[in-house]
C-alpha cells in the first residue's frame, strides 16, 4: 500500500529560525509530489511541486527537495515568520493514477514571535 | 475572478437524512475531485471526475454518490449510508495532472 508520513507531527519554533519539515513516501516510482499550506478551518493553498524529473524547487523562503531513491523530500523554511503558522501537507501522485493525490497527515508549524 | 467555490461552509444533517455539497469552478478544468479529511488526518479521496459524464470511486466511496452533468460542477451527495460522515470536505479542480486548485471547503455534522 502506497503510504506518505510526515514528521514532526507539530513543531513551534521562535521568528526568525530557518527550518525543515519531512515527508516520506513507500514507492519510489512518482509521478509528482507536492507541498500544501492548510490554516485552520481552510482549504488547501499549493506551495511547490516537484515533478519526478527535478530534484528541487524553490519560491521566496520556501524550497523543496525530492529524492526518489531514498524516498523522502524536505521542505525548507528560511527566516520563518508568525505568518507562517499553519499545517503543511506533503501529497504524492503515482503514475497510473490519474492525478490522485495519496497525502500525508500533515505538520503543523506553530512560530513564535 | 477565477476560482473554486463550495457551499455551504457549514452544513448540519440529522441521521437519516442525505445532503448534498455544492461544488462549482470557473477555471474550466476538467477534472474535479471531493476528499474528506477527519481531525488530524490527511486528505483521503472520496470520487473524481476527468471528464463531463464520467466520474471513478476513490479510496472511501461508500455511502457517497456524485454526479458530472457540467464541466463547471461537481456536487456531492452524503447519503444515509454513511455511517460516520462529520468531517471536513474539501473539493479540488485539475487543468492537468500537474496541479490540484482546492475550493475553501464544507464542514458537515450529523446531529
Amino acid at each position: 500500500k502506497q503510504e506518505v508520513t510526515q514528521i514532526p507531527a507539530a513543531l513551534s519554533v521562535p521568528e526568525g529560525e530557518n527550518l525543515v519539515l519531512n515527508c516520506s513516501f513507500t514507492d519510489s516510482a512518482i509521478y509528482n509530489l507536492q507541498w500544501f499550506r492548510q490554516d485552520p478551518g481552510k482549504g488547501l493553498t499549493s506551495l511547490l511541486l516537484i515533478q519526478s524529473s527535478q530534484r528541487e524547487q524553490t519560491s521566496g523562503r520556501l524550497n523543496a527537495s525530492l529524492d526518489k531513491s531514498s524516498g523522502r523530500s524536505t521542505l525548507y523554511i528560511a527566516a520563518s515568520q508568525p505568518g507562517d503558522s499553519a499545517t503543511y501537507l506533503c501529497a504524492v501522485e503515482y503514475g497510473g493514477s490519474q492525478g490522485n493525490l495519496i497525502f500525508g497527515k500533515g505538520t503543523k508549524l506553530s512560530v513564535k514571535p | 475572478d477565477g476560482g473554486i467555490t463550495q457551499s455551504p461552509k457549514y452544513l448540519f444533517r440529522k441521521e437519516g437524512q442525505n445532503v448534498t455539497l455544492s461544488c462549482e469552478q470557473n477555471l474550466n478544468h476538467d477534472a474535479m475531485y471531493w476528499y474528506r479529511q477527519d481531525p488530524g488526518q490527511g486528505l483521503r479521496l472520496i470520487y473524481y471526475s476527468q471528464i463531463v459524464n464520467d466520474f471513478q470511486k476513490g479510496d472511501i466511496a461508500e455511502g457517497y454518490s456524485v454526479s458530472r452533468e457540467k464541466k463547471e460542477s461537481f456536487p456531492l451527495t452524503v447519503t444515509s449510508a454513511q455511517k460516520n460522515p462529520t468531517a471536513f470536505y474539501l473539493c479540488a479542480s485539475s487543468p492537468d495532472r500537474r496541479s490540484q486548485y482546492f475550493g475553501p471547503g464544507t464542514r458537515l455534522t450529523v446531529l
